[in-house]
């Protein structure tokens, strides 16, 4: 099972917004609506970000919002704050063989 | 508050063993499928595998990459997850994560700091 593609790295100035795509196959992100997205500081555990897509668990900033077409799935921060400098990973189901598959994470800068 | 913390981890010769704990509270833990995921230094995430809960058997799914080299248990009355690794590969050599299931379907609550593990002569 292959990691899904994500870009290395975005940026943006802060009160811009930025996307992160994650792009994964018809076994994958295609096949369900089970995208997750996690943000990471260095050193520290991933926090989930989204769920299903397109949900936010309680206490993530309506900033964050998810979407999904076809074998690509996105992140889109809205109104970057340096606090959202981090690492973002993207996740799916994939099946009860594999399960989970997760993105090769992108690096988000603020400027 | 939701707590897990992993041990066991250290440094260990390629082709060794090593035993892994997952310590749990906060939470039902024996109402909880429990997963492992690792993260190499400077990598990205990799989900390792995951054991289910008694009623499901404590059936247990795993990652190409570790299959029959790894093994998931848990002892519900310890409120303990561990990961027996045998076999150990350099490749191995990563910060160990256990993790709830999170909110929704397949979403995982990471509540640890990790256990580093390094394989290496």
């Amino acid at each position: 099972q292959s990691a899904l593609t994500q870009p290395p790295s975005v940026s943006g100035s802060p009160g811009q917004s930025v996307t992160i795509s994650c792009t994964g196959t018809s076994s994958d992100v295609g096949a369900y609506n089970y995208v997750s997205w996690y943000q990471q500081y260095p050193g520290k555990a991933p926090k989930l970000m989204i769920y299903e897509v397109t949900k936010r668990p309680s206490g993530v900033p309506d900033r964050f919002s998810g979407s999904q077409s076809g074998n690509t799935a996105s992140l889109t921060v809205s109104g970057l704050r340096a606090e959202d400098e981090a690492e973002y990973y993207c996740t799916s189901y994939a099946g009860k063989s594999n399960f989970y598959v997760f993105g090769t994470g992108t690096k988000v800068t603020v400027l | 508050e939701v707590q897990v913390v992993e041990s066991g981890g250290g440094l260990v010769q390629p082709g060794g063993s090593l035993k892994l704990s997952c310590a749990a509270s906060g939470f039902t833990f024996s109402g909880s499928h429990m997963h492992w995921v690792r993260q190499a230094s400077g990598q990205g995430l990799e989900w390792i595998g995951r054991i289910k809960i008694k009623p499901d058997n404590y059936a247990t799914t795993y990652a190409a990459s570790v299959r029959g080299r790894f093994t998931i248990s848990r002892d519900d009355s310890k409120n303990t997850a561990y990961l027996q690794m045998h076999n150990l590969k350099t490749e191995d050599t990563a910060v160990y994560y256990c993790a709830r299931p999170g909110i929704g379907w397949y979403s995982l609550d990471f509540r640890g700091q990790g256990t580093l593990v390094t394989v290496s002569s």
